[in-house]
């Protein structure tokens, strides 16, 4: 089992819907977890960054982090075409050793 | 400009052949991550430098895959006898500190014929 599982889908919405992306994990050490979007033949770039459980929104994008089911969320509201991008999730540890696991990443089409 | 640069962004080689690929991170960010990208696939973690400790290099796929920093700056990946397999995007980041906010170069595709 890995670390942190993500579903590589891809999902394709109808623009103007409600996307939600999702990614669980294994290791309850988690303390930061983040957002990231790629598009095509680009390197990835933050897009949402949280630390404890619950939402923060930023414009369209609401992160959701529930920590006693290890589970995080992005939703994105008002879906446009410019968002169909790769979407992943990371997370990190900093006990004694740092970790920053990467999730598999999700392919987001949305069709205008 | 202020962002990750990095070099070359495309590379073809024969295989057999070394190859050398540079990522010049943000000014100031002490922390620089090397990533593999495999088409369609998610990043697979290579090598990770922090400030003036000893590299973690438990990404590293084989002995013929080596990186360094020189002066907390600049870093090199090097590949040598390059196969097949090693034919992917190459993802070098930078960040300030460890809490994960990452910023990218766009990446050195290489190809190995």
């Amino acid at each position: 089992q890995k670390e942190v599982e993500q579903d590589p889908g891809p999902l394709s919405v109808p623009e103007g819907a409600i996307v939600s992306l999702n990614c669980t994990y294994s290791n309850s050490a988690f303390q930061y977890f983040m957002w990231y979007r790629q598009y095509s033949r680009k390197g990835p770039e933050l897009l949402m960054y949280t630390y404890s459980s619950g939402n923060k929104e930023d414009g369209r994008f609401t992160a959701q982090v529930d920590k006693s089911s290890k589970y995080i969320s992005l939703f994105i509201r008002d879906s446009q075409p410019s968002d169909s991008a790769t979407c992943l999730c990371a997370m990190i540890v900093m006990d004694s050793n740092y970790q920053l696991i990467w999730g598999a990443g999700t392919k987001l089409i949305i069709k205008p | 400009g202020a962002g990750v640069s990095q070099s070359p962004s495309n590379k073809v080689t024969e295989k057999g052949k070394d190859v050398e690929l540079r990522c010049d991170p943000i000014s100031g960010h002490t922390a620089l991550y090397w990533y593999r990208q495999s088409l369609g696939q998610g990043l697979e973690f290579l090598i990770y430098f922090q400030g003036n400790s000893a590299p973690d290099k438990s990404g590293l796929p084989s002995d013929r895959f080596s990186a360094e920093r020189t002066g907390g700056s600049v870093s090199t990946l090097t590949i040598q006898r390059t196969q097949q397999e090693d034919s992917a995007v190459y993802l070098c980041a930078s960040s300030y500190d460890n809490t994960g906010e990452l910023f990218f170069g766009e990446g050195s595709r290489l190809t190995v014929l």
